[in-house]
């Protein structure tokens, strides 16, 4: 049983430009949500899919967003990098029935230069 | 508001000795849950263990238990006998009902070192 798969692992880009992120979520689970961890810190949430629809939001500008698929997989695009957008990605999954099973993927290392 | 408070930002134990890492939470909501993550320098968030705002008993995982005490709103994890390979970050997190459970609040952290 797979469990939640995040691609790339690390990546560099450059100020400016646009990051697309992707997960898929753990066998059975219908629910994404993304957090940004940045160095020392503990991860924030940035926002939660269900449905194809984004549901609750966390304080983050509105240069990240995503999206849902059918298949439940989910991306993060951030646009117009800062440098300050260096972090660590989580996504995690979730039954959307279910609060007590929210299982994290390994991560994107993001690096903004 | 809710928040996590982890207030030891590095903890020391021996192999094979229990070790336990604080956490104290802050909400209004009845209905919360509470949850123990552990990073490794890889970075992945590795689940650990969940308590219910309203379980009775404290939740165990093999070498891993949450000392749930509601009144002090505090939510202790216990590592028993402690490996090498429990180095790594640690962090409690909470869910609300509010918030379907779904979006987690995180503390800081603790780091932890086994040394043998």
């Amino acid at each position: 049983d797979a469990g939640v798969t995040q691609s790339p692992t690390h990546l560099i880009k450059t100020r400016g430009q646009q990051v697309t992120l992707r997960c898929s979520p753990k066998s059975g689970h219908d629910t994404v949500s993304w957090y940004q961890q940045a160095l020392g810190q503990g991860p924030q949430f940035i926002f939660q899919y269900y449905e194809e629809e984004e549901r609750q939001r966390g304080n983050f500008p509105d240069r990240f967003s995503g999206h849902q698929f059918p298949n439940y997989s989910s991306e993060l695009n951030v646009n117009a990098l800062l440098l300050g957008d260096s972090a660590l990605y989580l996504c995690a999954s979730s039954p959307y029935s279910s609060g007590n099973t929210i299982y994290f993927g390994e991560g994107s290392w993001l690096t903004v230069v | 508001a809710q928040k996590i408070t982890q207030t030891q930002p590095g903890m020391f134990v021996q192999e094979k000795e229990a070790v336990t890492l604080d956490c104290t939470y802050d909400t209004s909501d009845p209905s919360y849950g509470l949850f123990w993550y552990k990073q490794p320098s890889s970075g992945e968030m590795i689940f650990l263990i969940y308590q219910g705002s309203y379980d009775q008993q404290n939740a165990t995982e093999g070498r891993y238990s949450l000392n749930f005490q509601k009144a002090r709103k505090s939510a202790n994890l216990v590592i028993s006998a402690s490996q090498l390979g429990d180095s790594a970050m640690y962090f409690c997190a909470m869910s609300l009902l509010n918030t379907g459970f779904q979006k987690l609040v995180f503390g800081t952290g603790t780091r932890l070192l086994v040394s043998p």
